[in-house]
């Protein structure tokens, strides 16, 4: 029941970079967040955007959500060794008669000094 | 991680052993799920339960188990029935109905030998 794939599976820049990571999902939602995953840890949640949303800002974070391309993209600017991280786009999706979170496959983000 | 805590943090099984693994919050939040997360994967949901003494199978639910008999807490059983149990197992709790952010434990790593 995957609705959000993350893209690129693995990036790799130097600190100080910019880095973009893009998730496309299938159907239709009320909101799409993206959470942080450092190794061997729970996730931590980043933002959410609503659908009636098209930018978000956080600190660093700048998210971009176009729903008539069923896209979103979350920008890290000026990073950092720390933001060295898995990161997952989830979405919204009806299961089963109940609205659930669907997490993608994350994309695996390293920063080199 | 908030205030929900997973214990314990590494967790050793033989086959044909079954094994609970515990999840506690304080955040005072209705609504707890269980995910399984497999080396370089997403999250795959196992069970959920939003409210006390009610709870609902997810994606990936057989061979588990669960019971939610306070508010505050969600164990999960992984019995023998469960042919590759080895995987990183998460809990997070949610306000309540719906899809907003969700905050997730700092996990169990479960290994058969």
């Amino acid at each position: 029941s995957q609705q959000g794939e993350e893209d690129p599976q693995a990036l790799s820049i130097q600190e100080g970079e910019n880095a973009t990571m893009n998730c496309s999902y299938k159907t239709s939602i009320n909101n799409l967040q993206w959470y942080r995953q450092n190794s061997g840890r729970g996730l931590v949640h980043l933002i959410l955007i609503r659908s009636n949303e098209r930018e978000k800002h956080s600190g660093r974070l700048r998210v971009t959500l176009d729903t008539s391309k069923k896209s979103s993209s979350l920008l890290i600017t000026a990073s950092r060794a720390a933001d060295t991280a898995s990161y997952f786009c989830a979405t919204d999706a009806l299961i089963q008669g109940a609205q659930k979170l669907v997490f993608g496959q994350g994309t695996r983000l390293t920063i080199n000094p | 991680d908030g205030g929900i805590t997973q214990s314990p943090k590494y967790l050793f099984r033989k086959e044909g052993q079954n094994v609970t693994l515990s999840c506690e919050q304080n955040l005072n939040h209705d609504a707890m799920y269980w995910y399984r997360q497999d080396p370089g994967q997403g999250l795959r949901l196992i069970y959920y339960s939003q409210i006390v003494n009610d709870f609902q199978k997810g994606d990936i639910a057989e061979g588990y188990s669960v019971s939610r008999e306070k508010k505050e807490s969600f164990p999960l059983t992984v019995t023998s029935a469960q042919k590759n149990p080895t995987a990183f197992y998460l809990c997070a709790t949610q306000t309540g109905l719906g899809t907003d952010t969700q905050y997730f434990g700092p996990g169990t790593r479960l290994t058969v030998l």
